[in-house]
């Protein structure tokens, strides 16, 4: 069965250090994941997804088909980074498991 | 000019009553879905429709009944509320064949 794990349920970090959110997938098909992010009582969006391979408000996010992870990187994190962070695999055409967040602080 | 929107934004009520919350999406697409996000922020899918089908119901109780009037709309109702229904649901809709869901801006339902 497809499993999206997300280990760390709050992170928290210093303004302009680098800051990882760790995802595993367990999914025997192949995968395609996205990192889906909510603002402090916003709706939740889409920040990016591994096929694109871009890097949005300088987040970056690699597909490791050998370790079954996508994590979430940024080298400088900002205050306004702060937000829920979840880690999504897509499978059977349009289904969306989420993991469970990742709650991201980013001190001043 | 709001993509996906759900009304009402917050709902307080009494266990036991029956409410409705409302979707609407402009983008055109052809598929919609429900996420329950509980107070652990756990976000689960309930429903989705494509085209007005039915296509994805997971394990909801059968108090929950979603109806879908047409390609851009999908109601959901919950009939005899129980507390733990209190979450935040979201609306969200896709076009088939491409990836990116986009999300409404929640009910907040709390029920008393």
């Amino acid at each position: 069965a497809q499993r999206v794990t997300q280990p760390e349920k709050l992170l928290s970090v210093f303004k302009g250090a680098p800051v990882e959110l760790k995802c595993n997938y367990s999914y025997s098909g192949s995968p395609e994941l996205f990192w889906y992010v909510q603002y402090s009582r916003q709706r939740l969006q889409l920040l990016l997804r591994h096929i694109s391979r871009e890097s949005i408000k300088g987040f970056t996010a690699d597909l490791n088909k050998g370790e079954t992870s996508f994590h979430l990187k940024k080298p400088f994190a900002q205050e306004e980074d702060s937000a829920m962070y979840y880690c999504a695999l897509k499978w059977e055409g349009s289904r969306l498991t989420f993991g469970e967040g990742t709650q991201l602080t980013v001190n001043p | 000019d709001t993509a996906v929107s759900q009304t009402p934004k917050y709902l307080v009520t009494q266990m036991g009553n029956d409410k409705s919350i409302k979707c609407e999406q402009n983008l055109g697409h052809d598929t919609m879905y429900w996420y329950k996000q509980d107070s652990k922020k756990f976000l689960k899918i309930m429903f989705s429709y494509n085209n007005k089908e039915l296509i994805i119901n997971e394990t909801v109780p059968n108090r929950f009944s979603p109806k879908s009037p047409d390609k851009a709309h999908l109601n959901l109702h919950i009939n005899s509320l129980e507390l733990g229904d209190s979450a935040v649901y979201f609306c969200a809709s896709s076009q088939r064949g491409e990836e990116t869901q986009y999300f409404g801006p929640g009910t907040r339902l709390l029920v008393l």
